[in-house]
């Protein structure tokens, strides 16, 4: 079955690099058609799409965050790897991985537990 | 960017009731949204894509219409286990958009 899971600190200090890694289980990220994205969620708000990585490694950000974030996967280990820089407390937040596919129009169908990021010094 | 607009924020209704969302686009995105059931503590989950194809294993009396810029999320019971926040999400031209999210509490 498809499973996907975060992991990183919970604990980073303002300025700081955030760098989460997602590792997933039940596809390939080499299948045509399949990417994985990260979203958070900042405590009691709503979720906020950040950036896809496909299977050809074409990379997407979101247009707000974009000169913060980087998105690379590493298909050997099953890997997709999130890096923030320049971390603020109004980062403070879960971070979710999702997977989608080029049948699923553009949904999430299958998600990480998420993990909660703190910024605080 | 395309803004999603959900409404209510909130909705407090009966075990049995018809409820219903609505979720607007601020352009036409024909029909890529999906629909997420988010209970607290954890990951949100797929109900609704394509605006209205039901999820693999997601009861018969959730239901999604619509296209271009409204869509209708709707229980036709409601039941114990959906009271939860629910939100729409956009895709469009490689951009992926969530509204703010709706609050079903118990009434």
């Amino acid at each position: 079955q498809v499973t996907l899971r975060e992991s990183g600190p919970a604990l980073v200090k303002p300025t700081q690099t955030l760098t989460l890694t997602c590792t997933f289980s039940g596809f390939s990220l080499s299948t045509s058609g399949m990417c994985v994205s990260w979203i958070r969620q900042p405590p009691g708000k709503a979720l906020e799409w950040l950036a896809l990585i496909d299977w050809d490694d074409d990379k997407y950000y979101s247009t707000s965050l974009k000169t913060r974030l980087t998105i690379s996967k590493d298909t050997s280990k099953n890997q997709v790897v999130l890096t923030m820089t320049n971390m603020d407390p109004v980062d403070t937040a879960t971070y979710y991985c999702a997977r989608t596919h080029s049948g699923s129009y553009g949904s999430f169908d299958y998600w990480g537990q998420g993990t909660l990021v703190t910024v605080s010094s | 960017d395309i803004q999603m607009t959900q409404s209510p924020s909130t909705l407090s209704a009966s075990v049995g009731d018809r409820v219903t969302i609505t979720c607007r686009a601020s352009q036409s995105i024909s029909s890529w949204l999906a629909w997420y059931q988010q209970k607290p503590g954890k990951a949100p989950k797929l109900l609704i894509y394509k605006a209205s194809s039901l999820e693999s294993g997601v009861p018969s009396r959730f239901s999604g219409s619509g296209s271009g810029t409204e869509f209708t999320l709707t229980i036709s019971s409601l039941q114990p286990d959906d009271f939860a926040t629910y939100y729409c999400q956009q895709y469009n031209s490689y951009t992926w958009t969530f509204g703010q999210g709706t609050k079903v509490e118990i009434k």
